[in-house]
């Protein structure tokens, strides 16, 4: 079972629109989340942070279940420039590093059409 | 100091010879990443550093491969006989001590193709 799952998409969605999608972590000692945007053939970049009461960055929504052990992307009032992948990650602790790395997902990818 | 860099941007070698990649971290980062990307798939880890200190190697990386950080400053990963395989975007990352504030801060990258 990989450690950071992800719905692969495409969500085609239309320009205005509303779309939300989830991932799914595995190591239940992970504390910290966040969502990259990667687009194509571009590094990753931190959209936002993820925290456990959910929190709001714009037209973004970010939410945390940690009972489940999933994390959810909302995007209202959808534009052009919101098409891209976004990558679900969060960190892994390690035996010599609380800290630990991250691990990230395979990335959902968004088609926001006109 | 505007960010991470990585040199070269694109490589293109031929089957069984060495590459070495270089990454310059955000200066006060004292955390540095190497993470492998192929398409369709996330950045995969393979190693990092706090300070000079390599405190992880990735399973996935084979004994062809070794990242330095020699003075807790710029690094280096070299790929030793390089196989079709390692062909792949090779990505470098930043943080402070525990990245929880923001997550890392990732180079543009290294391209590799192997031929």
């Amino acid at each position: 079972r990989k450690e950071v799952e992800q719905d692969p998409g495409p969500f085609n969605v239309p320009e205005g629109a509303t779309v939300a999608f989830n991932c799914t972590y595995s190591n239940s000692a992970s504390q910290s989340f966040f969502w990259y945007r990667q687009d194509c053939r571009k590094e990753p970049k931190l959209l936002m942070s993820v925290y456990s009461s959910g929190n709001e960055d714009g037209r973004f929504t970010a939410q945390l279940n940690r009972a489940s052990q999933y994390i959810s992307l909302l995007i209202r009032d959808s534009k052009l420039s919101d098409s891209a992948t976004y990558l679900c990650v969060v960190n892994v602790p390690l035996t010599t590093d609380s800290w630990g790395k991250l691990q990230f997902g395979a990335g959902t990818q968004v088609v926001v059409t006109p | 100091d505007t960010g991470v860099s990585q040199d070269p941007r694109h490589k293109i070698t031929k089957r069984g010879q060495n590459v070495t990649f270089r990454c310059d971290p955000i200066s006060e980062h004292n955390r540095l990443y190497w993470y492998r990307q192929t398409l369709g798939q996330g950045p995969e880890f393979l190693t990092y550093f706090q300070n000079e200190a390599q405190l992880e190697k990735s399973r996935l990386l084979s004994d062809r491969f070794s990242a330095e950080r020699p003075k807790g400053s710029f690094s280096t990963l070299e790929i030793q006989r390089t196989e079709q395989g390692d062909s792949a975007m090779y990505l470098c990352a930043s943080s402070l001590s525990s990245g929880k504030s923001g997550g890392y801060t990732f180079g543009s990258g290294t391209r590799l193709t192997v031929v």
